[in-house]
């Protein structure tokens, strides 16, 4: 059974700080991961995804990706209360038909 | 561009009742989603179109059917919906060789 497994949270921080969200996996054939973010009652938006190993940023957002440990994470720098979601991780590789694998998210809390 | 739109917004149905959800892209994507979302299950998909004029099972086909109208449409019907149905429908599509998946913004369905 392929996972994707999230640390439910809530993941609580102040303004201004780093907020760092976990993801890991077990399929080991998945080739790319993918950052949503989800506001209540809304539908999920892409904030990124990754392929190489390493980082990649994109403005307050950094994705890491080490696959050796099969672990991705996401930075949030100078956290703000508007990114206060769920953050959905999921997985995906050639094996997998397009089809993307879930994690059940990480509910992230910024506090003025 | 309107993106992923899908209608209606929200519905009540009885037990045992029908209904067809639909979803429609203008990004000239290749690949469809249903996916189904419920609080402390993530998402979950229902069925999938890799292409126009094919369909594919996800994790949880039962109740449900589905028909990729054309390349623009991808609709999901209810024969007879029961109260395990209540949930949040999302219809995603993703381009050609693309894993990215971007998301409608849900059909909130109640079965009483």
């Amino acid at each position: 059974q392929k996972e994707v497994e999230q640390n439910s949270g809530p993941l609580s921080v102040p303004e201004g700080a780093i907020a760092s969200l976990n993801c890991t996996y077990s399929d080991r054939g998945s080739q790319s991961f993918f950052w949503y973010r989800q506001y209540s009652g809304k539908s999920p938006e892409l904030i990124m995804f990754i392929y190489s190993n390493g980082d990649k940023e994109d403005g307050r957002f950094t994705a890491q990706l080490n696959k050796a440990s099969q672990y991705v994470s996401l930075l949030i720098r100078d956290s703000q209360p508007s990114d206060s979601a769920t953050y959905l991780c999921a997985g995906g590789g050639a094996g997998n038909n397009r089809k993307l694998i879930w994690g059940l998210g990480t509910s992230l809390a910024v506090n003025p | 561009n309107a993106g992923v739109t899908q209608t209606p917004k929200f519905q009540v149905l009885k037990t045992g009742q029908s209904m067809t959800l639909q979803c429609a892209q203008d990004m000239n994507h290749n690949s469809m989603y249903w996916y189904r979302q419920d609080p402390g299950m993530g998402l979950r998909l229902i069925y999938y179109s890799a292409s126009e004029g094919t369909t594919d099972k996800g994790e949880v086909p039962n109740g449900y059917n589905v028909s990729r109208l054309n390349k623009r449409e991808f609709s999901l019907r209810l024969e007879s919906a029961a109260p395990s149905q209540t949930s949040v429908y999302f219809c995603a599509s993703s381009e050609i060789g693309g894993e990215t998946q971007y998301f409608g913004p849900g059909t909130r369905l109640l079965v009483l």
